[in-house]
C-alpha cells in the first residue's frame, strides 16, 4: 500500500537557518504530494502541494519539488523563523475525488532566536 | 481558509462511558469527512471516512461497533466512542472536504480523549 516517510527528528535552527526536511513515498500510480503544518494548539493546514511530475510547491517561503524518479518531496526554506516552529507533515494521495492521504508521522521543528 | 471546528477540545472520562465529538465545517460544505487518531510521534492513521447520507466507511482494524460515526447534514459529523477504555486514550482529529471544485481538505484542531 501507499506510504511516506519523513526524517527522524524533532530539529533544532537558529532563526535565518536553511532548512531541509526530507520525505520520501511510496504509492501505485502517480499520487499528489503534500505539505501539512501544525502550529501549536491548532489543527493542520496545507502548506504546499505538487500534483505531477516536476511540480514545485511554494508557499510561505517554503519549497518542495515533487521527484518521481526519487520518489521525494523535500521541503525547504533558505531562511527559517521563530514562528516557523511547529510540526510538520509529508502526505500524498491518490488520483480521485475519493482518494485518501496517507501521511507521514511527521517533524517538530523548533526555531530559536 | 475555511474553518472546521471540533469540540470538545479535550474531554476526560471514565472507563465504560461513551464520549462524543462533534466535527463542524464553518463556512464550506463538507459531503466527506475523515477522522483520524493521531498517538504521540506517531502519524495520523485515518479511521473511517463519513459521507453525508451514508454509512461510513471504516479503515480495516477500526471497530465500527466501538466508533460510531454520524454525517447527517453538509456541515456536521460527530465520532461516538462507545464503552471507552484506557486504551482509547489519545488524539482524535477530524477533517472535512470542500465539496467545491478546489475538493481540499481542511482539518479540525483535534479532541484530545483521555479514559480513566
Amino acid at each position: 500500500g501507499d506510504s511516506v516517510t519523513q526524517m527522524e527528528g524533532p530539529v533544532t535552527l537558529s532563526e535565518e537557518a536553511f532548512l531541509t526536511i526530507n520525505c520520501t513515498y511510496t504509492a501505485t500510480g502517480y499520487p499528489s504530494l503534500f505539505w501539512y503544518v501544525q502550529y501549536p494548539g491548532e489543527g493542520l493546514q496545507l502548506l504546499l502541494k505538487a500534483t505531477k511530475a516536476d511540480d514545485k510547491g511554494s508557499n510561505k517561503g517554503f519549497e518542495a519539488t515533487y521527484r518521481k524518479e526519487t520518489t521525494s518531496f523535500h521541503l525547504e526554506k533558505g531562511s527559517v523563523q521563530v514562528s516557523d516552529s511547529a510540526v510538520y507533515f509529508c502526505a500524498l494521495s491518490g488520483a480521485g475525488a475519493n482518494s485518501k492521504l496517507t501521511f507521514g508521522k511527521g517533524i517538530t521543528l523548533s526555531v530559536r532566536p | 481558509g475555511a474553518v472546521v471546528s471540533q469540540h470538545p477540545s479535550r474531554v476526560i472520562c471514565k472507563s465504560g462511558t461513551s464520549v462524543k465529538i462533534e466535527c463542524r465545517s464553518l463556512d464550506f460544505q463538507a459531503t466527506t469527512m475523515f477522522w483520524y487518531r493521531q498517538f504521540p510521534k506517531q502519524s495520523l492513521m485515518l479511521m473511517a471516512t463519513s459521507n453525508e447520507g451514508s454509512k461510513a466507511t471504516y479503515e480495516q482494524g477500526v471497530e465500527k461497533d466501538k466508533f460510531l460515526i454520524n454525517h447527517a447534514s453538509l456541515t456536521l459529523s460527530t465520532l461516538t466512542v462507545t464503552s471507552a477504555h484506557p486504551e482509547d486514550s489519545s488524539f482524535y482529529i477530524c477533517s472535512a472536504r470542500d465539496v467545491s471544485a478546489s475538493g481540499n481538505q481542511f482539518f479540525g484542531p483535534g479532541t484530545r480523549l483521555t479514559v480513566l
